[in-house]
């Protein structure tokens, strides 16, 4: 079993849709980030958090630490938010980052 | 605002050669991760570096070593390269490290092939 598990991994929605993405993990973290990637493209980090909610823009991040889970929530979905969203945890002792696979969004206009 | 330096961006290379990755990281960063990508894979932690000392090592092959230089730069070394080492390497920095509320932030990766 994957020390991070994220839901679904792929996610088709229509230009508009309210999107969540789940993950779980099993590991103690003192952080969990949120972070996203364009096809062959680099990876950008969306949130950083250790309790409650973040928001940026349309972006909606929560973590329940006790529950061991996390949800990525956006808001009016648009085509260019189309890309690969990573959950990854702070774990091992020097904060090297714990991947889950991540969960492909294509969203359609 | 600077970000996450590497270089080169694409880099070809044939079996059993060597290469060297680079990373510069944020100004005033003292902490850098380097990760591997296979294709259609999530990222791999290989090896950290904090104030020019390793701190932490996953799964990188011994025919891989890194280090970090006095100005923060690391560079990841490969040698008798294969195949399967092609992949995305990433590297990210930070302001600290250990156990803790350090965020990370990412280079634009280097696209590494082996033919």
């Amino acid at each position: 079993k994957n020390e991070v598990e994220q839901s679904p991994q792929n996610l088709t929605a229509q230009e508009g849709e309210f999107i969540t993405i789940n993950c779980s993990y099993s590991v103690g973290i003192s952080a969990l980030h949120w972070l996203q990637q364009h096809p062959g493209g680099g990876i950008v980090s969306l949130f950083m958090l250790s309790s409650g909610k973040k928001k940026h823009g349309r972006l909606i991040a929560t973590i329940n630490i006790q529950e061991k889970h996390s949800s990525l929530h956006i808001t009016a979905s648009h085509p260019r938010d189309s890309a690969v969203y990573i959950c990854a945890v702070t774990g091992g002792s020097q904060g090297n980052l714990i991947f889950g696979k991540g969960t492909k969004l294509s969203v359609k206009p | 605002a600077a970000g996450v330096i590497q270089s080169p961006r694409h880099l070809i290379k044939e079996k059993r050669e060597t290469a060297t990755l680079k990373c510069y990281p944020i100004p005033r960063h003292d902490t850098v991760y380097w990760y591997q990508q296979g294709p259609g894979q999530d990222p791999q932690f290989l090896i950290s570096f904090y104030e020019k000392m390793q701190s932490d090592k996953g799964s990188i092959p011994d025919r891989f070593s890194a280090q970090q230089f006095s100005d923060y730069h690391s560079e990841l070394n490969m040698s008798s390269l294969e195949l399967g080492d092609s992949a995305l390497y990433f590297c990210a920095s930070s302001l600290g490290s250990g156990t803790g509320y350090y965020e990370q932030y990412f280079g634009p990766g280097t696209r590494l092939t082996v033919t």
